[in-house]
């Protein structure tokens, strides 16, 4: 059974670091093909994109986002961990992670996701 | 980055009636396409992956089409319980976008 969690703050101060923590179990991030993903969504809008890493520790990131990101994993630890620097009000937003599977015919497809974690930028 | 856009952005239908949900890439992205499903408070839940292939465990009446730039989810008779916001994503680049997504409400 894979699943997925969020954790990190609920709360950060603008201009701070967001640290995020993905702790995943039912598969292996180091089967090839496997891969995990973060997604944020603020309130009321659509999903966003923001990073991924694959089994060979590949790191993908959103264009418009990719100065402020850094995405790492413990294989060991079965967790995947998001920083995203400078904080600010528009940040706020449900964010998700998300396990990818990948293969040369079907692309990279979000095939289980985690339940989210509200983070709130405010001073 | 390759831009995804929907339409429409939110529609209003009936139980039993025929949804068509259209999806369009800014450029061609081959069948590397997939459909999200996602409910109030809730994460996205897979729906379609390339284009046309069902994930494990959705209803039938969910299917999805075409290849290049242009796409579509349709659904063949909506259910209560599909009343939901759908997104279309592509992965064709590996700067993953989504569309804007499409409201489905109760008409």
């Amino acid at each position: 059974q894979v699943t997925l969690r969020e954790s990190g703050p609920a709360l950060v101060k603008p201009t701070q670091t967001l640290t995020l923590t993905c702790t995943f179990s039912g598969f292996s991030l180091s089967t090839s093909g496997m891969c995990v993903s973060w997604i944020r969504q603020p309130p009321g809008k659509a999903l966003e994109w923001l990073a991924l890493i694959d089994w060979d520790d590949d790191k993908y990131y959103s264009t418009s986002l990719k100065t402020r990101l850094t995405i790492s994993k413990d294989t060991s630890k079965n967790q995947v961990v998001l920083t995203m620097t400078n904080m600010d009000p528009v940040d706020t937003a449900t964010y998700y992670c998300a396990r990818i599977l990948k293969s040369a015919v079907a692309g990279y497809y979000f095939d289980y996701w985690g339940q989210g974690t509200l983070v709130t930028v405010s001073s | 980055d390759i831009q995804m856009t929907q339409s429409p952005s939110s529609l209003s239908a009936s139980v039993g009636d025929r949804v068509t949900i259209t999806c369009r890439a800014s450029q061609s992205i081959s069948s590397y396409l997939n459909w999200y499903q996602q409910k109030p408070g809730k994460a996205p839940k897979l729906l379609i992956y390339a284009a046309s292939s069902l994930q494990s465990g959705v209803p039938s009446r969910f299917s999805g089409s075409g290849s290049g730039t242009d796409f579509t989810l349709t659904i063949s008779s909506l259910q209560p319980e599909d009343f939901a916001t759908y997104y279309c994503q592509q992965s064709y680049s590996t700067a993953l976008t989504f569309g804007p997504g499409t409201k489905v409400d109760i008409k």
